[in-house]
């Protein structure tokens, strides 16, 4: 299995540019997550979604964050108009159903991460 | 609330002993444990319920005690590949939000 995927790995842009971050989940896992990490604040969860739903987004900072999941297998994390705290690396992480429940199971597998510097 | 990990940072030599704790202030369903080496992503090492089972993963083992809502992580006969930020998540329901500790950066030296 090819893991998670994310694109790209390093973004650098200039403050008020719209940035994309993108996200290919592990086939078949209905869970897709956003974190950002960053020296101050640790892996913080953005959004998640279940089955291409947003589930939760109260931890998207701002309306400048949107995110979307227009299937299963592609999401988006834009950042518009970018500023230099937004600074960090962006990881999105995928997570099958737990069967019983519904909801995410155990394990959440990471992509490698997006690494974004807003000069 | 995101739960609180200690210590900080602890180096090791090869062979050495390590525990690593997670404490919330709120009741939990389960902690999970991760670890990222630098530049790289989080793995997932376990999941501990509430029932205060024990987990082992290679040589790392994990317990949790629910009277105390506290995790330990317990790095026996520690490898140079254990080196790496070790990170709790905690979940206080079946399934939903995971909240990541600050966490704790391992280091083993030779």
């Amino acid at each position: 299995d090819a893991g998670v995927i994310q694109s790209p790995r390093h973004e650098v842009t200039e403050m008020g540019q719209e940035v994309t971050l993108r996200c290919k989940p592990i086939s078949g896992h209905d869970y897709l997550f956003w974190y950002r990490q960053t020296m101050m604040r640790g892996l913080e969860l953005l959004i998640y979604f279940n089955n291409n739903v947003p589930i939760d987004d109260s931890g998207m900072p701002e309306d400048r964050f949107s995110a979307k999941m227009p299937n299963a297998s592609f999401s988006t994390l834009k950042i518009q108009p970018s500023e230099p705290r937004d600074s960090a690396v962006y990881f999105c992480a995928s997570s099958p159903s737990s069967g019983l429940a519904g909801g995410p199971a155990d394990t959440q597998y990471f992509g490698p991460g997006t690494r974004l510097t807003v000069l | 609330q995101q739960p609180v990990q200690s210590p900080q940072a602890v180096i090791l030599r090869e062979g050495e002993d390590a525990v690593i704790n997670c404490s919330s202030s709120k009741a939990l369903y389960s902690v999970h444990w991760y670890r990222q080496k630098h530049g790289e992503a989080p793995v997932f090492l376990m999941i501990l319920l509430k029932g205060g089972e024990q987990k082992g993963h290679e040589k790392i083992s994990a317990s949790f005690n629910e009277k105390k809502q506290q995790s330990s992580l317990y790095l026996t006969a520690s490898q140079l590949s254990y080196s790496g930020t070790y990170f709790c998540g905690t979940m206080r329901g079946s399934w939903g939000k995971l909240q990541f500790g600050a966490g704790t950066q391992v280091v083993v030296t030779p």
